[in-house]
């Protein structure tokens, strides 16, 4: 199975900041990869997909780039309703696997 | 609008067998190209990956669950059913089913989940 490792595992930011929350995969996974934002007590929703694509409907100050093993989610001005979890996750192959998600916290 | 809603037993005891049905909307699994995955969280912790089926009855299953795991369809109910087999406390988790939307560019499909339903907490306990 591919292995997804996601860093920082939680970070304190301010409202305004710039954030970036890295994934690194065990193997290359090339452009699959998808990033998710869940808010307690509610599903997962899909942020970014093909490792850059937007999801319509998504804000424009979170983007995605990256390829191959290493990817990076940034928010380029964080709103007070972006304080949630992040998670990576590979469709290159199957199984299907997730990163162990990024906490974003309220400085 | 597409809308999926999961539903089971939100109490089973170890051992027993786990049975949970998606009951969607807004699409047909027998429409080329459709997909249903079910993905669970165990309270506090990561998402996990556990099976889909495709159109086509095309099945695929997370490597360490592969054995307990069954996922099947009912394409005239717009129904998807997982079950589980020997369920332990560890189990203990919200199960999420997803339609596997997909994207066709640069010679290659791109997959992910949206919507998700709301999840159904199940919880493993004597």
């Amino acid at each position: 199975d591919i292995q997804m490792a996601q860093s920082p595992s939680s970070l304190s930011a301010s409202v305004g900041d710039r954030v970036t929350i890295t994934c690194r995969a065990s193997q290359s996974i090339s452009n699959y990869l998808n990033w998710y934002q869940q808010k307690p007590g509610k599903a997962p929703k899909v942020l970014i997909y093909a490792a850059s694509s937007l999801q319509s409907g998504v804000p424009s100050r979170f983007s995605g780039s990256g390829s191959g093993t290493d990817f990076t989610l940034t928010i380029s001005s964080l709103q007070p309703e972006d304080f949630a979890t992040y998670y990576c996750q590979q469709n290159y192959r199957t199984p299907w696997t997730f990163g162990q998600g990024t906490k974003v916290e309220i400085k | 609008q597409v809308t999926l809603k999961e539903s089971g037993p939100a109490l089973v005891k170890p051992t027993q067998t786990l049975t949970l049905t998606c009951t969607f909307s807004g699409f047909s699994l027998s429409t080329s190209d459709m997909r249903v995955s079910w993905i669970r969280q165990p309270p506090g912790k990561a998402l996990e990956w556990l099976a889909r089926i495709d159109w086509d009855g095309d099945k695929f299953y997370s490597t360490s669950l592969k054995t307990r795991l069954t996922i099947s369809r009912d394409t005239s109910k717009n129904q998807v059913v997982l079950t589980m087999t020997n369920m332990d406390p560890v189990d203990t988790a919200t199960y999420y089913c997803a339609r596997t939307t997909y994207y066709y560019g640069s010679e290659s499909y791109y997959y992910w989940f949206d919507p998700w339903g709301q999840g159904t907490l199940v919880t493993v306990s004597s």
